[in-house]
């Protein structure tokens, strides 16, 4: 049964630093991995999709790396701002309906 | 942007009262889920859908039920509402494509029953 894990479950850095979140997984035989972003009370915003035989996604700011070999991906954030407050979650799927989520880190930004 | 909508935002019930949480989209998406989350946890899934008049449990068991009469539409109803139910409620869809599939979510329903 595949487990998704994410280390640290809470980050507060200064405006301005770069940054990386770690996430985690048992089972590589995945189809593909998301990283969302979710704000207090609200849905999940689709960051950044990773596909099996990619190694590495980026958007803005933000880069995305996969290694299904050793079971991790992490979440580059640049220089990052008070906006980019939040709980970043990661997520595996195997396809059909299996998506498996992590728990989060919550990530404070101080300005 | 992704158009799926929940409403209500929030809710606040008393135990024992029926309720349906709506969840409709506009992509056209065959595939529709709920998913449950409690604060600081991972998100759950607790029902989904394959297209029309398909339904399923997901790996949570719910005492909800859902439907899927139209492509857009996805309600979920609880029939006597317990305090137990209280969570938030987040609604997704996607559209069938194996390794690409990317999950657009509501902005969910925070539930309190009393």
């Amino acid at each position: 049964k595949q487990e998704v894990t994410q280390i640290p479950a809470a980050l507060s850095v200064p405006e301005g630093e770069n940054l990386v979140l770690n996430c985690s997984f048992t089972d590589s035989a995945i189809y593909n991995l998301q990283w969302f972003r979710q704000d207090p009370g609200k849905g999940l915003t689709s960051l950044l999709l990773i596909q099996s035989s990619q190694r590495e996604q980026t958007s803005g700011r933000l880069n995305a790396s996969l290694d299904k070999s050793s079971g991790r991906s992490t979440l580059y954030i640049a220089a990052s701002q008070p906006g980019d407050s939040a709980t970043y979650l990661c997520a595996t799927s195997s396809g059909g309906f299996k998506t498996i989520f992590g728990a989060g880190t919550r990530l404070f930004v101080k300005a | 942007e992704a158009d799926i909508y929940q409403t209500p935002r929030y809710l606040v019930i008393g135990t024992g009262k029926k309720i349906t949480l709506e969840c409709s989209q506009t992509m056209g998406h065959d595939k529709m889920y709920w998913y449950q989350q409690d604060p600081g946890m991972e998100l759950h899934l607790i029902h989904y859908s394959y297209g029309v008049n398909s339904t399923e449990k997901g790996d949570l068991s719910s005492e909800s039920t859902v439907s899927r009469i139209r492509t857009e539409h996805f309600p979920l109803t609880l029939e006597s509402a317990r305090p137990s139910h209280t969570s938030q409620y987040l609604c997704a869809s996607s559209r069938t494509g194996a390794t690409n599939e990317k999950l657009f979510f509501g902005s969910g329903t925070q539930l309190s029953v009393l």
